[in-house]
C-alpha cells in the first residue's frame, strides 16, 4: 500500500485566495483525520470522518474552513479565503481502528502571503 | 478536556546512552497512549502505543511505560544512535474510545555520535 496519499506537497497562495488541499487514505481505513501543526500550537485535531460522515468538526478555526468525504478513497479541506494566519503544515491521517494506529499523510505546507 | 503535558523539549544524549521522555495527562479516562516520531520535515510515525490495562511495552530499543495512577507514561530508548535524532510527540484518546488524540509539544532529541 502507498501509504496515505496528500497533495500538494507545498502550497504558496495570495491571502484572500482559495486553497483546496487533498487526500487518499489508505484503503480499508474506515476513520479519517485532518490535524493541523504549528511551531505555537503543535498538532490540532481539525476535523474526524468516520464512515465517509464528519463527526466531529469542532476543531474547525472557522466558516472559512470546510472538509468533505465524498466517498471512502478522497477527501479534501478547503480553505475560502486563506489568511496568512493559516501557514502551517496540514496533515490527512487514516486508520482502521477509530483514533488508534494513525497513518499519517506527508503533509501539505501552506503558505498564504 | 484532556491535556498532556511533555518533556523535556529537547534531549541531547551521546550514541549508545539511554534517553527518556516523560508525559503527563489529565483525564482519568484515558485507556490509549501513542507515540510518534517525527524527522525533520517528515510525517509522524508512529512507533509504540499502550493501552491502559497495560504497564509496559517493548520493542525491541524502544519502550513505555504506564503508571495510571499517577496518570503519566514515559518512552525510553536504549543504545540511542544518530538515526533516533527526531521529535517525539506522546498522545492521550480524550476518554476510553474517545477518536480525540490529543498531543503533547514534542520533544526534539538529539542523539550526538
Amino acid at each position: 500500500d502507498a501509504g496515505v496519499i496528500q497533495s500538494p506537497r507545498h502550497e504558496v497562495t495570495e491571502m484572500g485566495q482559495e486553497v483546496t488541499l487533498r487526500c487518499k487514505p489508505i484503503s480499508g481505513h474506515n476513520s479519517l483525520f485532518w490535524y493541523r501543526q504549528t511551531m505555537m500550537r503543535g498538532l490540532e485535531l481539525l476535523i474526524y470522518f468516520n464512515n465517509n460522515v464528519p463527526i466531529d468538526d469542532s476543531g474547525m478555526p472557522e466558516d472559512r474552513f470546510s472538509a468533505k468525504m465524498p466517498n471512502a478513497s478522497f477527501s479534501t479541506l478547503k480553505i475560502q479565503p486563506s489568511e496568512p494566519r493559516d501557514s502551517a503544515v496540514y496533515f490527512c491521517a487514516s486508520s482502521g481502528q477509530g483514533v488508534e494506529k494513525l497513518f499519517f499523510g506527508s503533509g501539505t505546507q501552506l503558505s498564504v502571503l | 478536556g484532556e491535556n498532556v503535558e511533555q518533556h523535556p523539549s529537547t534531549l541531547s544524549v551521546q550514541e549508545g546512552d539511554s534517553a527518556v521522555i516523560k508525559c503527563t495527562y489529565s483525564d482519568s479516562a484515558s485507556n490509549y497512549f501513542p507515540w510518534y516520531k517525527q524527522e525533520l520535515g517528515k510525517r509522524p510515525q508512529l512507533i509504540i502505543d499502550i493501552r491502559s490495562n497495560v504497564g509496559e511495552k517493548k520493542d525491541q530499543r524502544i519502550a513505555v511505560t504506564l503508571n495510571k495512577t499517577a496518570k503519566h507514561f514515559s518512552l525510553h530508548i536504549t543504545e540511542t544512535q544518530p538515526e533516533d535524532s527526531a521529535v517525539y510527540f506522546c498522545a492521550a484518546n480524550s476518554g476510553a474510545g474517545s477518536y480525540q488524540l490529543t498531543f503533547g509539544k514534542g520533544t526534539k532529541l538529539s542523539v550526538i555520535p
